[in-house]
């Protein structure tokens, strides 16, 4: 059974950078043995609602948010078997619920099954 | 961007009756290389992530009950709820990953009546 943990700061100040970490339990994200396995994030707030973000996939495949996408990284790091968001130039904005997210594209696509626990963010000074 | 109605943004149900919620997408959702609405819905939960209930329309997912079930094709899709439990009233969200970006409706609240 997959798990995502989340780690991150909860306050980020304006024009920062905001860093979140999701750590994978469960499976490996290694694409030798991951070849299945997608990884995503998605923000939450109270004027947008849920907002997709970006996705890695085990092939290092990235699609971004177009109108994030001057501002996001994302990245996985296989030697810790976890995956990141970054987030530049943050305002308020930015202030959300984040998750990280996982699904698997096998011949076709399938949506996010696994969810991270999520991380409030606020953007203040 | 493909953009997700949600209506009714809410409503309220007893205990042991139906609930009906409908996603419209403002372009297809129909994959015709696999014949496949790349349409999701999700339940949430206060204070929790969102949990994939359906995919492909009407598919569902793993442990998912089958008091959930899901239907349409191409732009219209329904989320049928029977049977509503205590448990069942939260919010609901349809998200379409037929394209990126991929976005979701505003939600749905189901309430106790």
């Amino acid at each position: 059974q997959l798990n995502l943990q989340q780690s991150g700061p909860g306050l980020v100040k304006p024009s920062e950078t905001l860093t979140l970490t999701c750590s994978v339990s469960g499976e490996s994200i290694d694409p030798i043995s991951s070849s299945s396995w997608y990884w995503g994030w998605v923000r939450q707030s109270p004027g947008k609602g849920l907002e997709w973000i970006a996705n890695i996939y085990y092939s290092g495949t990235i699609h971004y948010n177009p109108s994030l996408k001057s501002r996001v990284i994302i990245s996985k790091d296989t030697s810790n078997n976890q995956f990141s968001l970054k987030l530049t130039s943050v305002t308020a904005a930015d202030t959300a619920i984040y998750f990280c997210a996982s699904g698997v594209e096998i011949a076709v696509m399938y949506p996010f099954a696994y969810w991270g626990q999520g991380t409030p963010v606020i953007v203040s000074s | 961007d493909i953009v997700m109605t949600q209506y009714p943004a809410s409503l309220a149900v007893s205990v042991g009756e139906r609930a009906t919620i409908n996603c419209k997408s403002s372009q297809s959702l129909l994959d015709s290389s696999n014949d496949k609405n790349s349409l999701a819905w999700f339940l949430q939960r206060p204070g929790q992530p969102p949990e994939l209930l359906i995919y492909w329309a009407s598919t569902r997912q793993s442990g998912v009950p089958e008091r959930f079930s899901g239907s349409g094709s191409g732009t219209d899709f329904t989320l049928t709820i029977s049977d509503l439990r205590a448990g069942d009233m939260t919010v609901y969200y349809c998200q379409q990953y037929y394209s990126f970006p991929w976005t979701f409706g505003q939600g749905t609240r189901v309430e106790l009546k």
